[in-house]
């Protein structure tokens, strides 16, 4: 079955506490993406990868990182989380190298920072 | 920049009606178009995405519809039923840049 997936779904972590949230897909597709969603702010992308090796900034990309060193992994790294990093996280994906293919998404990682 | 607008921002309607959300954008210069659904506290899943090029797309009771000289695209259910209830989000994609997500229509459907 075609899929993202995403891991953890839930994490409850305290302030400084690195973290990493996997992200990977089956479908060999090039572009992958990182977006946080927000009550009253909607879905805002973080980081973007148009393919192994080649990352970049999104909207928000401030206390992230991310790296693209295989096709279907594409993790995403809090070095020091602080509690306005408390979102719903998703990972995305698409075939499209231009990204003008259909973007898929995983199920979401509910990240908690107290 | 691209701005992204979805009116209105929550429906309600009774079972079987056909109903139009709506989504506007500010630059015309775009790529594609995708319509989602997202169920409460889950990810999001594509709808219908409708290139540049085309003026509809349509999946079974959904009909999405693009005119980007004006800026808007619509999203049409016909015979809505409970089970259509979510927040549908639509996405604008200009080409090498961010996709800019609108905020969603909440839509109840009421048996």
């Amino acid at each position: 079955e075609a899929q993202v997936t995403q891991n953890p779904r839930y994490l409850i972590t305290v302030t400084g506490k690195k973290l990493t949230v996997t992200c990977s897909q089956n479908m060999n597709h090039e572009y992958m993406s990182w977006y946080r969603q927000d009550p009253g702010l909607g879905l805002r992308q973080i980081y973007y990868s148009m393919n192994v090796e080649v990352t970049d900034k999104g909207d928000v990309p401030e206390g992230y990182k991310v790296s693209r060193k295989e096709k279907r992994n594409f993790p995403l790294i809090l070095e020091s989380p602080s509690p306005n990093q408390t979102s719903l996280y998703f990972c995305a994906s698409s075939w499209d190298r231009t990204n003008t293919g259909e973007l898929f998404f995983g199920e979401g990682s509910r990240l908690t920072v107290l | 920049k691209q701005e992204v607008t979805q009116i209105p921002a929550a429906l309600s309607v009774p079972e079987g009606e056909n109903l139009v959300l709506n989504c506007s954008f500010t630059d015309s210069a775009i790529y594609n178009l995708q319509w989602f659904r997202q169920d409460p506290g889950k990810g999001l899943t594509s709808l219908l995405l409708i290139q540049s090029s085309q003026r509809e797309q349509t999946s079974g009771r959904l009909n999405a519809s693009l005119d980007k000289s004006s800026g808007r695209s619509t999203l049409y259910i016909a015979a809505s039923q409970p089970g259509d209830s979510a927040t549908y989000l639509c996405a604008v994609n200009s080409g090498n840049t961010p996709l800019v997500f609108g905020k969603g229509t909440r839509l109840s459907v009421i048996a």
